[in-house]
């Protein structure tokens, strides 16, 4: 089973932030905390990952509590084509580097 | 190419024969991962391969489904007596093996299984 609980569904104004929480407060100190998007018909797209820092590149920041139990996805200027599904994904390291999805957050970008 | 290539892209089978599905994972990637997606549903975890250690087969729905890598690289995933239900987008992605760092995994385009 999915480790992270996240909205169903989300809708943004184009050009505004998109903020995308997730709640995994069973997390372990070794596991990461990884972010997919999937938009309609293709493969999932990798976004981010992070431990325990704050972490930003080209896509998005991902914002980490410090207990570690939820995290914020923040895409600082939404597009329409930002439009997905995003999951949020807890994983181990090593042999304990499976992917298990959830159901994800539907993000609606709108005009 | 440089990324996950799986084939057939799309394969139309009829009810009861068996099939198999490729997927060529990015060249030194030890881990290996199988997903089925239903129109209009999430990703369903079917098998993960990892390095030489036993592969994680929890997520296969019945005995009719399997899956081996040979050489650590290629895989075949592999589903006998198809049923209408088996219909759905079959999803591969390949990674690094997380060491200290976790490393993301690419996913091929799919293949897409009708099962008529």
């Amino acid at each position: 089973d999915a480790k992270t609980t996240q909205p169903t569904s989300m809708d943004c104004a184009e050009g505004r932030a998109a903020n995308l929480p997730c709640n995994h407060s069973t997390i372990s100190g070794n596991e990461y905390v990884y972010w997919y998007r999937q938009i309609h018909s293709q493969g999932p797209q990798y976004i981010i990952h992070g431990l325990k820092n704050n972490e930003t590149n080209e896509m998005a920041s991902l914002i980490i509590t410090e207990d570690r139990k939820s995290s914020t996805l923040i895409l600082p200027h939404a597009t329409l084509r930002d439009t997905a599904v995003y999951y949020c994904i807890v994983r181990g390291g090593g042999s304990q580097g499976n992917l298990i999805f959830g159901k994800g957050t539907k993000l609606s970008v709108k005009p | 190419g440089a990324g996950v290539s799986q084939s057939p892209s799309n394969k139309v089978t009829e009810k009861g024969k068996d099939v198999e599905l490729r997927c060529d994972p990015i060249s030194g990637h030890t881990a290996l991962y199988w997903y089925r997606q239903s129109l209009g549903q999430g990703l369903e975890f079917l098998i993960y391969f990892q390095g030489n250690s036993a592969p994680d087969k929890s997520g296969l729905p019945s005995d009719r489904f399997s899956a081996e890598r040979t050489g650590g690289s290629v895989s075949t995933l592999t589903i006998q007596r198809t049923q209408q239900e088996d219909s759905a987008v079959y999803l591969c992605a390949s990674s690094l093996l997380s060491g200290r760092r976790g490393t993301e995994a690419f996913f091929g385009q799919g293949t897409r299984l009708t099962v008529v």
